[in-house]
C-alpha cells in the first residue's frame, strides 16, 4: 500500500537557518505530493504541492521538488523565521483507487528560536 | 479562513453521552472527509463522502456515525465513546473524491476529550 516516511523530529533551528525536512514515499501509481503545515491550535493548511515528476512546488519561501528516481519530496527553506514554527506533514494522493484520499506521514515539529 | 468551518472547536463528553460534530464548507466542493489526528500517530482517514454518498469507511467503529445531508454539510455523530477516542477530528473538503491533484482543504478541527 501507499506510505509516506518523514524524518524523525522534533527539529529546532535558529532564525535564518537553512531548513531541510526529508520525505520519501511508496506508491503503486503516479501520486501527487503535498506538504501541509499545522500551526499551533489550528487545522492543516496546504503549503505546496507537485503533481508530476520534476515539478517544483513553492510557497512562502518553501520549496519541494518531486523526485521520482529517489521517491522523495524534501521540503526546504533558505532562511526560517520564528513564525515558521509548526508541524509539517508530507502527504501523497494516489491515482490508483477511486478516491483522491491523502496518505500522511507522521509529521515533524519545527521550532525556530529567535 | 480555509472555507471549512467546524463546530464545536472543543468538546468534552462522558462515555455514555451522545454528541455531534458539525462541518460546513463554503467552497462549492462535492467531496467531504473526516480525519482523526491522535498524538504521535499519522492522520487517519475515517470517512469520505462524494456528492452526499459515502465512498469510504476506513474500518471505523460504529460508535462513530457520519451523516452528509448535502454536499456542504457533514456531521459526525458520537455515541458511547471510549477515552482512547480523544483526539482532534478534522473535517476536509475537495472538488470531488477522484481527482488525483485535487487539493484537500481542512477545517481547524474539533478537539474531543472523552472522560
Amino acid at each position: 500500500g501507499d506510505s509516506v516516511t518523514q524524518m524523525e523530529g522534533p527539529v529546532t533551528l535558529s532564525e535564518e537557518a537553512f531548513l531541510t525536512i526529508n520525505c520519501t514515499y511508496t506508491a503503486t501509481g503516479y501520486p501527487s505530493l503535498f506538504w501541509y503545515v499545522q500551526y499551533p491550535g489550528e487545522g492543516l493548511q496546504l503549503l505546496l504541492k507537485a503533481t508530476k515528476a520534476d515539478d517544483k512546488g513553492s510557497n512562502k519561501g518553501f520549496e519541494a521538488t518531486y523526485r521520482k528516481e529517489t521517491t522523495s519530496f524534501h521540503l526546504e527553506k533558505g532562511s526560517v523565521q520564528v513564525s515558521d514554527s509548526a508541524v509539517y506533514f508530507c502527504a501523497l494522493s494516489d491515482r490508483t483507487g477511486a478516491n483522491s484520499k491523502l496518505t500522511f506521514g507522521k509529521g515533524i515539529t519545527l521550532s525556530v528560536r529567535p | 479562513e480555509t472555507g471549512v468551518t467546524q463546530t464545536p472547536r472543543h468538546l468534552v463528553m462522558g462515555m455514555t453521552n451522545k454528541k455531534s460534530l458539525k462541518c460546513e464548507q463554503h467552497l462549492g466542493h462535492n467531496a467531504m472527509y473526516w480525519y482523526k489526528q491522535s498524538a504521535k500517530k499519522p492522520l487517519e482517514l475515517m470517512f469520505v463522502y462524494n456528492f452526499k454518498e459515502q465512498t469510504e469507511n476506513n474500518s471505523v467503529p460504529s460508535r462513530f456515525s457520519p451523516e452528509c445531508p448535502n454536499s456542504s454539510h457533514l456531521f459526525l455523530h458520537l455515541h458511547t465513546l471510549q477515552p482512547e477516542d480523544s483526539a482532534l477530528y478534522l473535517c476536509a473538503s475537495s472538488q470531488d473524491d477522484r481527482g488525483i491533484g485535487n487539493t484537500i482543504y481542512f477545517g481547524e478541527g474539533s478537539w474531543l476529550t472523552v472522560v
